[in-house]
């Protein structure tokens, strides 16, 4: 089967931090990994994607890069804004499991002022 | 059209009541799902429609019900629900196969309060 394990947080920053999420997973093949982002009140939105090893997603200053060696998709962004508080879900998806969507348990993340 | 649409945005319901829910994309997608979100909670999948064929999640009780009525819209029926069923209901839709296709793209939710 396969899983994904995220940093549960909540994680809380101050503006112009740097944030860093850690993601890992389990596939039985090879997966497609996304970070999507819940705003508050919102349904769930594509952050960035990557399909292949090596490859970096890249969207709103957040980037993460897909590292088959070490299993991991780890979101960072340089410097965060209060707009960016939100819930954010690291998921995987492959043709063993009929691409559906495998979920993180979500990072809660704030930024203050 | 990049966009999926859910009516209502909230329902408030009592347990004795029929309700449904209604979903709606115009990207040509021919799977559409439905899932159930409890609140910071990841997004638990309750069933699939792939080229209007549906796959359950066999965890889900009978008292919601899904209906396809074409490849564009997506309807989940609610009867007899009780107050643990209050959540917010995701639908979303993607293409089928292939790393480029299984993105899947999510409208905003409908609320649910069962009283």
């Amino acid at each position: 089967g396969n899983s994904v394990t995220q940093m549960e947080g909540p994680v809380t920053l101050s503006e112009e931090a740097f944030l860093t999420i850690n993601c890992t997973y389990t596939a039985t093949g090879y997966p497609s990994l996304f970070w999507y982002v819940q705003y508050p009140g919102e349904g769930l939105q594509l952050l960035l994607k990557a399909t292949k090893a090596d490859d970096k997603g890249s969207n709103k200053g957040f980037e993460a890069t897909y590292r088959k060696e070490t299993t991991s998709f780890h979101l960072e962004k340089g410097s965060v804004q209060v707009s960016d508080s939100a819930v954010y879900f690291c998921a995987l998806s492959e043709l063993a499991n009929d691409y559906k969507l495998s979920f993180g348990a979500g990072t809660t993340v704030t930024v203050r002022a | 059209d990049t966009e999926v649409t859910q009516t209502p945005k909230h329902l408030v319901m009592g347990m004795t009541n029929k309700k449904s829910l209604k979903c709606e994309q115009h990207m040509g997608h021919r799977a559409m799902y439905w899932y159930k979100q409890k609140a910071k909670k990841p997004p638990e999948l309750m069933f699939v429609y792939s080229y209007e064929k549906l796959s359950i999640n066999e965890s889900v009780p009978s008292r919601f019900s899904p209906e396809c009525p074409n490849s564009s819209l997506l309807n989940l029926h609610l009867h007899a629900l009780q107050p643990e069923d209050s959540a917010l209901y995701l639908c979303a839709s993607s293409q089928i196969g292939g790393p480029a296709g299984n993105e899947q793209f999510f409208g905003p939710g409908t609320r649910l309060t069962v009283l």
